[in-house]
């Protein structure tokens, strides 16, 4: 009954691939999130979509797409990965009116 | 633009002990403020929220937090500590017109509590 999940829990890649983070939550939100956590635990959000819409876009390099098939799904694409991508990333989804985020166990991304 | 600013990098306590985690956030409208766990090899889960109403707000597990409006801060507590709150903490702040529900999160503090 895992409420936010991501597939793959870990992820180990060279430079320079392609590679893509599933995150899913069978909680009924609109609105996910896509947050990376750096090697000193520094959370930083990177993008949100609110019913397949993209309603918040921070500073993160082009190499970087999510994509929405629906409200339940937030995937994140990364192309041309580099060294400095690697991190956890999380996922989390919210409820509307309590503005409480849940959160995904997180996929550990390392770039060789 | 907003900040948030956890002034305890790495705070070792002893079972029993008491527990206070600083927090300040930059910000000068209405705020929403939230205290996140992370346990070990664990994803982030709430210990507690302030939206509005009674500034002390009480949360999971025995911790409360209190929302100094005049100081900008929204400190941590907890009376005594188990060896099981072995985890790093994260204060976040949201503005309350955000309708986006942007989270802006400080930089965490590791607490470790000995047995």
């Amino acid at each position: 009954d895992t409420a936010v999940s991501q597939t793959p829990k870990y992820l180990v890649t060279q430079m320079g691939n392609d590679k893509s983070i599933k995150c899913e939550q069978n909680l009924g939100h609109d609105t996910m999130y896509w947050y990376k956590q750096d090697s000193k635990k520094f959370l930083k959000i990177m993008f949100s979509y609110n019913n397949k819409e993209l309603i918040i876009n921070e500073t993160v390099p082009n190499r970087f797409s999510p994509k929405s098939p629906d409200k339940a799904h937030l995937n994140l694409h990364i192309n041309s990965l580099e060294l400095g991508d690697s991190a956890v990333y999380f996922c989390a989804s919210r409820e509307t009116d309590s503005y409480e985020q849940y959160f995904g166990p997180g996929t550990r991304l390392t770039v060789t | 633009a907003q900040s948030v600013s956890q002034h305890n990098h790495h705070v070792i306590l002893s079972e029993a002990a008491s527990l206070e985690l600083g927090c300040n956030y930059s910000y000068g409208g209405t705020v929403n403020l939230f205290w996140y766990v992370q346990y070990p090899g664990q994803h982030l889960q709430l210990l507690l929220k302030y939206f509005s109403g009674d500034p002390l707000v009480k949360g999971i597990k025995g911790f409360e937090a209190e929302f100094i409006k005049s100081k900008f801060s929204f400190n941590l507590r907890k009376p005594s500590v188990q060896w099981s709150d072995t985890a790093e903490y994260f204060c976040a702040v949201k503005a309350a017109d955000n309708q986006g529900g942007k989270l802006i999160f400080g930089q965490g503090t590791e607490l470790s509590v000995k047995p």
